[in-house]
C-alpha cells in the first residue's frame, strides 16, 4: 500500500462544474495536509493546507479532512480551464524525526470549456 | 514573501561533466531545503533533505556521491550532479522550509523554486 494514494485520472469536468479530488494516507500520525497544483513543466504551488477535521474554504477551493477515515479531499467550485493541472496531495508529521512531506502521485484534472 | 529561486533554469551539458544547481531563499531563512527530481509525466521524487550546517539525508536509492548537496547558509543550498549521464536528464526542483514556521503556518509547508531542467547529451 502506498503511503499517500491518489487517483491518477485524468479527471475531466466541464467548465463551471465542481471538481472533486481525493487522497488517502496510511500514517495515522500525520498532522498536516497539503494540496499543491502543478502545471505542466512548472514546479508545484501551494493551494491549501489543513490541520483539523472538517472543511476549510478559500475562494473556490475547499479542503476536507477526515482523520478517522484517513482521507483528505479538495473541491474546486466553478471549475475553469485554467484549473487544468496536476493536483498533488502531500501529508506530513510536524514533530518527531520524520518531518518530511509524503507525496501522492497526483491527479490530472482537465476542465473542458 | 516566501520566494525561492533556482539557477540555472535550464542547462545542457555533455556526458561526463558535472553540473551545479543553486537554490536560494530570497526573503526568508530556510533551516531545511529539499531536492526533488521529476521525470516527464511522473510525480515528484524526493532525493534528499538538506539542513543548514549539516550533511544531507538522502532517500533510499539516491547515490550521495553522485548528487552532492551543500547547504552552507540559511539561504543557499546547492546540488551538484557529478559525471552526469543522459539518464540524469530530468527536472530538478528545490523547496525550502521557513525557519519561522509556527507563526500561523504549518511546519511542513514547503516553498518551491521554479525548477532546473537538465539535459545531458
Amino acid at each position: 500500500q502506498k503511503e499517500v494514494e491518489q487517483n491518477s485520472g485524468p479527471l475531466s469536468v466541464p467548465e463551471g462544474a465542481i471538481a472533486s479530488l481525493n487522497c488517502t494516507y496510511s500514517d495515522r500520525g500525520s498532522q498536516s495536509f497539503f494540496w499543491y497544483r502543478q502545471y505542466s513543466g512548472k514546479s508545484p504551488e501551494l493551494i491549501m493546507f489543513i490541520y483539523s477535521n472538517g472543511d476549510k474554504e478559500d475562494g473556490r477551493f475547499t479542503a476536507q479532512l477526515n482523520k478517522a477515515s484517513q482521507y483528505v479531499s479538495l473541491l474546486i467550485r466553478d471549475s475553469q480551464p485554467s484549473d487544468s493541472a496536476t493536483y498533488l496531495c502531500a501529508v506530513g508529521r510536524d514533530a518527531g524525526n520524520n518531518r518530511k512531506l509524503i507525496w501522492g502521485l497526483g491527479t490530472s484534472l482537465a476542465v473542458n470549456p | 514573501g516566501a520566494v525561492v529561486s533556482q539557477h540555472p533554469s535550464w542547462v545542457i551539458c555533455k556526458s561526463g561533466t558535472s553540473v551545479k544547481i543553486e537554490c536560494r531563499s530570497l526573503d526568508f531563512q530556510a533551516t531545511t531545503m529539499f531536492w526533488y527530481r521529476q521525470f516527464p509525466k511522473q510525480s515528484l521524487m524526493l532525493m534528499a533533505t538538506s539542513n543548514e550546517g549539516s550533511k544531507a539525508t538522502y532517500e533510499q536509492g539516491v547515490e550521495k556521491d553522485k548528487f552532492l548537496i551543500n547547504h552552507a547558509s540559511l539561504t543557499l543550498s546547492t546540488l551538484t550532479v557529478t559525471s552526469a549521464h543522459p539518464e540524469d536528464s530530468s527536472f530538478y526542483i528545490c523547496s525550502a522550509r521557513d525557519r519561522r514556521t509556527g507563526e500561523g503556518r504549518p511546519y511542513n509547508e514547503q516553498f518551491f523554486g521554479p525548477g532546473t531542467r537538465l539535459t545531458v547529451l
